[in-house]
């Protein structure tokens, strides 16, 4: 295992409620992502740090926000959510440009 | 718009045969080509991957082809295993890519029938 936690695994909310999604790292690697699984679509990416503070919008970026106020741990928020947003999110991590991206096992999330 | 498509979506192989997975890249500034493979319930973890000064790149049973100026690369999966029935996607980044940011294919579901 890539010393990724994600939390929490599985969550069920309701349209219109906030919900924030944790990812945790103990490799102290510099880039975090976060991406979202559907089917068809294989991985998005959503945002990503490139170091504490530092963030930047991927290909998905709407109604979501992230936070990285230490290395170890990413947040993704959703500020309101909507059934758009039923996923799976992973989290990933890598450690400098080129060098291979790590997984985390996946964040299940619906919203009804 | 996708930047990377594969095929097939879905892929059903007997036991000792050959699983071959197609992808197709748009942009030219792609420089490095990873192969990904998900169990259920699971993350993504990096199978094999490929950059394009070479074309062709072979660990034990996994095997990329690579085509610069086709734009397409695949995977060969040679005496296919039932444990090697996954989710398997393709992915690119371009160079100087300060995030190494992977654009993926939408996936193949592979199962391999005992």
């Amino acid at each position: 295992d890539a010393g990724i936690t994600q939390s929490p695994r599985h969550k069920v909310t309701e349209t219109g409620t906030p919900v924030t999604l944790r990812c945790h790292q103990t490799e102290n690697h510099r880039y975090m992502y976060w991406y979202r699984q559907d089917p068809g679509h294989g991985l998005r990416l959503i945002h990503y740090s490139y170091g504490v503070k530092d963030t930047d919008k991927g290909e998905v970026s709407d109604g979501y926000s992230v936070s990285r106020s230490k290395t170890e741990d990413f947040l993704l928020t959703l500020e309101s959510a909507t059934s758009s947003q039923t996923s799976v999110y992973f989290c990933a991590i890598s450690g400098y440009s080129g060098n291979t991206i790590y997984f985390g096992e996946g964040s299940w999330l619906t919203v009804v | 718009q996708q930047q990377v498509k594969q095929s097939p979506q879905s892929l059903i192989v007997q036991k000792g045969g050959i699983s071959i997975i197609n992808c197709a890249y748009e942009n030219t500034a792609f420089d490095y080509f990873p192969w990904y493979q998900q169990f259920p319930g699971k993350g993504p973890a990096l199978l094999i991957a490929i950059r394009p000064d070479v074309s062709e790149k072979k660990e034990g049973r996994f095997t990329i082809s690579f085509n610069k100026s086709a734009k397409q690369f695949s995977l060969h999966i040679m005496d296919s295993q039932p444990g090697d029935s996954a989710t398997y996607f393709c992915a690119a980044s371009p160079e100087n890519n300060a995030g190494n940011m992977l654009t993926f294919g939408g996936g193949t579901r592979l199962m391999v029938k005992p």
